[in-house]
C-alpha cells in the first residue's frame, strides 16, 4: 500500500494568491482528517470527514480555508487568499473501518511558506 | 477542554542509555492515551497506546503506562537506538470526542552513536 499521499511536498507562494493542497488517502478508509503543525501551536485539527461528508469543520480558522472530499479517494484544502501567518506543515491522514478513528496513518506533509 | 503537556525537547542521548519522556494530560471523562512519533520527512504514526487506566501500552520496547491518579502517561524505553532519532507526540482522545486527537508539542529526540 502507498499509504496516504500528499502533493505538493513544499509549496511557496505569495501573500495574496491561492494555494491548493492535495491529498489522496489510504483505499478503503472512509475517515479523513487535515491537521495543521507549527511551533507555537503544535497540530491542530482543521477539519474531518467521514464517507466524503464534512462532519467537523470547527477548526478551520477562518472562510479563507476550504476543504472539500469530492470522492473517496481525493480531498483538498484550499486558502484563499494566502497569508503568512498560514505557513505551516498540512497533514492529511486517514482511518480505517472499524479499527478506531485514534489509529490514524499520516502523510508525509506539506511544507507552506507564504512570503 | 481537553490537553496535553508534554516536556520540551530536544532530548539528546547516546545509545544504550534510559529514555523517559513526560506526558500528562487534562480530560473530562475517561480519555484513550496515544504515543505517536515522527521520523525526519515522514508523517506522523502509532506508537502505543492504552485504553484504561493502569493499561500498559508497548510497542518496539517502548512503553508507557496509564495512570489516572497523576494524569500521566510517560513514555519510557530501557536502551535507546540511534534509529529511535525522532519526534514524539503523546496525544489523548477522549472527552465527549470519539474521533479528536489532542496531541502535545512534540518532543525531539536525537540519539548519537
Amino acid at each position: 500500500d502507498a499509504g496516504v499521499i500528499q502533493s505538493p511536498r513544499h509549496e511557496v507562494t505569495e501573500m495574496g494568491q491561492e494555494v491548493t493542497l492535495r491529498c489522496k488517502p489510504i483505499s478503503g478508509h472512509n475517515s479523513l482528517f487535515w491537521y495543521r503543525q507549527t511551533m507555537m501551536r503544535g497540530l491542530e485539527l482543521l477539519i474531518y470527514f467521514n464517507n466524503n461528508v464534512p462532519i467537523d469543520d470547527s477548526g478551520m480558522p477562518e472562510d479563507r480555508f476550504s476543504a472539500k472530499m469530492p470522492n473517496a479517494s481525493f480531498s483538498t484544502l484550499k486558502i484563499q487568499p494566502s497569508e503568512p501567518r498560514d505557513s505551516a506543515v498540512y497533514f492529511c491522514a486517514s482511518s480505517p473501518v472499524g479499527q478506531g478513528l485514534e489509529k490514524l496513518f499520516f502523510g508525509s506533509g506539506t511544507q507552506l511558506s507564504v512570503l | 477542554g481537553n490537553s496535553v503537556t508534554q516536556m520540551e525537547g530536544p532530548v539528546t542521548l547516546s545509545e544504550e542509555a534510559f529514555l523517559t519522556i513526560n506526558c500528562t494530560y487534562t480530560a473530562t471523562g475517561y480519555p484513550s492515551l496515544f504515543w505517536y512519533v515522527q521520523y525526519p520527512g515522514e508523517g506522523l504514526q502509532l506508537l502505543l497506546k492504552a485504553t484504561k487506566a493502569d493499561d500498559k501500552g508497548s510497542n518496539k520496547g517502548f512503553e508507557a503506562t496509564y495512570r489516572k491518579e497523576t494524569t500521566s502517561f510517560h513514555l519510557e524505553k530501557g536502551s535507546v537506538q540511534v534509529s529511535d532519532s525522532a519526534v514524539y507526540f503523546c496525544a489523548l482522545m477522549g472527552g465527549g470526542s470519539n474521533y479528536k486527537l489532542t496531541f502535545g508539542k512534540g518532543t525531539l529526540l536525537t540519539v548519537n552513536p
